[in-house]
């Protein structure tokens, strides 16, 4: 059984601090690793993607992957209240991701 | 506009009868998949398919059914005898090779 963990949350962040969202994944098979944000009662929209380990930044996300360690992180630099949604980490291949229960951040004004 | 379109937005239906889900893409993709969110929960794949007649079970298939004559349809049948429809119903697609999932805007299923 692949197993994705996520910080469950709630996370709240005051506006303009960095905000860390935390992800561990089970299948050491992974070969790609995604971050998409869903607003309460939307679906999910794919914000980031990572391939190799290391860091990669796309405006004000930056996200991280070490795959010795299975873990994989988004940060969010000057959070702002648009940002409040949840997170949710999907680590897989090219047939099929695991999805994990994400995190809910609250960023506040 | 291209894109990934599921209706109806809000479907409600009676304990005991099928209802079916509809899921269209005009972005030419290859697969398509079918999830399952619950409240405060992550997806759970229900259906896939890379290729038009051809689809495999994930891991919450039983009281589901799909089928795929077509590239751009992916149809889903939620059947009665799935014990707890009651759900967020999201279909995604991409293109073959590639890794990312784009999701269309779902279909809230309310059995009663």
């Amino acid at each position: 059984q692949k197993e994705v963990e996520q910080n469950s949350g709630p996370l709240s962040v005051p506006e303009g601090a960095i905000a860390s969202l935390n992800c561990t994944y089970s299948d050491r098979g992974s070969q790609s690793f995604f971050w998409y944000r869903q607003y309460s009662g939307k679906s999910p929209e794919l914000i980031m993607s990572i391939y190799s380990n290391g860091d990669k930044e796309d405006g004000r996300f930056t996200a991280q992957l070490n795959k010795a360690s299975q873990y994989v992180s988004l940060l969010i630099r000057d959070s702002q209240p648009s940002d409040s949604a949840t997170y949710l980490c999907a680590p897989g291949s090219a047939r099929q991701l695991t999805f994990g229960s994400g995190t809910q951040l609250t960023v506040l004004p | 506009d291209g894109g990934i379109t599921q209706s109806p937005k809000y479907l409600f239906r009676k304990e005991g009868q099928n209802v079916t889900l509809s899921c269209e893409q005009n972005l030419n993709h290859d697969a398509m998949y079918w999830y399952r969110q619950d409240p405060g929960q992550g997806l759970r794949l229900i259906y896939y398919s890379q290729i038009v007649n051809d689809f495999q079970k994930g891991d919450i298939a039983e009281g589901y059914s799909v089928s795929r004559e077509k590239k751009e349809s992916f149809p889903l049948t939620v059947t009665s005898a799935q014990k707890n429809p009651t759900a967020f119903y999201l279909c995604a697609s991409k293109r073959a090779g590639d890794y990312e999932q784009y999701f269309g805007p779902g279909t809230r299923l309310t059995v009663t």
